[in-house]
């Protein structure tokens, strides 16, 4: 079967720094994604690593580690709109059907 | 321009009824996805179309459900004989073509089932 792991739960302050942390054991992998999703809201796309390296995108940055089936997405300077669950997902496939883990739920407080 | 939209927004059926789940995706874009959510999880994939075909429906639970695209735009997800554990959101999603990680969700039909 398919699993990623990724915490519940992680809190922070405003204006911190925080790493959502995601490992995976699957039986394919083209690459791996995050997703943001504010409560009742729609999943909507952060980033998307294929290689192994940093991508970063504004306030977010993404890390993939093929080797170590680890990945991790960083977020700086928090604000309070970005509590929300993060999703770390898998492409299994080239076309990229997406196996999710099961999100991390951050809350910034002032 | 218009993002995915999906519906009906809610949807509260008894056991054993039929219901029938829309998604309109973006105009243009040639690959549709359909995942269901419930509460605490993350979206778990169902089933994939590339144009009008499904390409994957590996995702299916079991032979109640179904999906079309006839056209390569819409798509209806069709559920047989609804059960209770049938209850969760259902997402859909599009991008531009397959094989992009960067899917655009609809946000969703939250399927009731009694």
């Amino acid at each position: 079967g398919q699993s990623l792991e990724q915490p519940s739960e992680v809190t922070a302050v405003e204006g911190a720094i925080v790493q959502i942390n995601c490992t995976y054991q699957t039986s394919g992998f083209y690459g791996l994604s995050w997703y943001q999703q504010h409560d009742g809201g729609a999943p909507t796309f952060l980033s998307y690593n294929a290689l192994d390296g940093l991508e970063e995108t504004g306030r977010f940055s993404s890390f993939l580690s093929r080797s170590d089936s680890y990945g991790y997405l960083l977020l700086q300077e928090l604000q309070m709109k970005d509590s929300a669950s993060y999703f770390c997902a898998v492409s299994l496939t080239g076309y990229s059907t997406l196996t999710f883990g099961k999100g991390t739920m951050l809350l910034v407080s002032p | 321009g218009a993002g995915v939209s999906q519906t009906p927004s809610n949807k509260v059926t008894e056991k054993g009824k039929y219901v029938e789940l829309r998604c309109d995706p973006i105009s243009g874009h040639t690959a549709l996805y359909w995942y269901r959510q419930s509460l605490g999880q993350g979206p778990e994939f169902l089933i994939y179309f590339q144009g009008t075909g499904a390409a994957d429906d590996s995702g299916l639970p079991n032979d109640r459900f179904f999906a079309v695209r006839p056209e390569g735009s819409v798509s209806t997800l069709k559920i047989q004989r609804t059960e209770r554990g049938d209850s969760a959101v259902y997402l859909c999603a599009s991008s531009l073509i397959g094989g992009t990680s960067e899917q655009f969700f609809g946000p969703g039909t939250r399927l009731t089932v009694l």
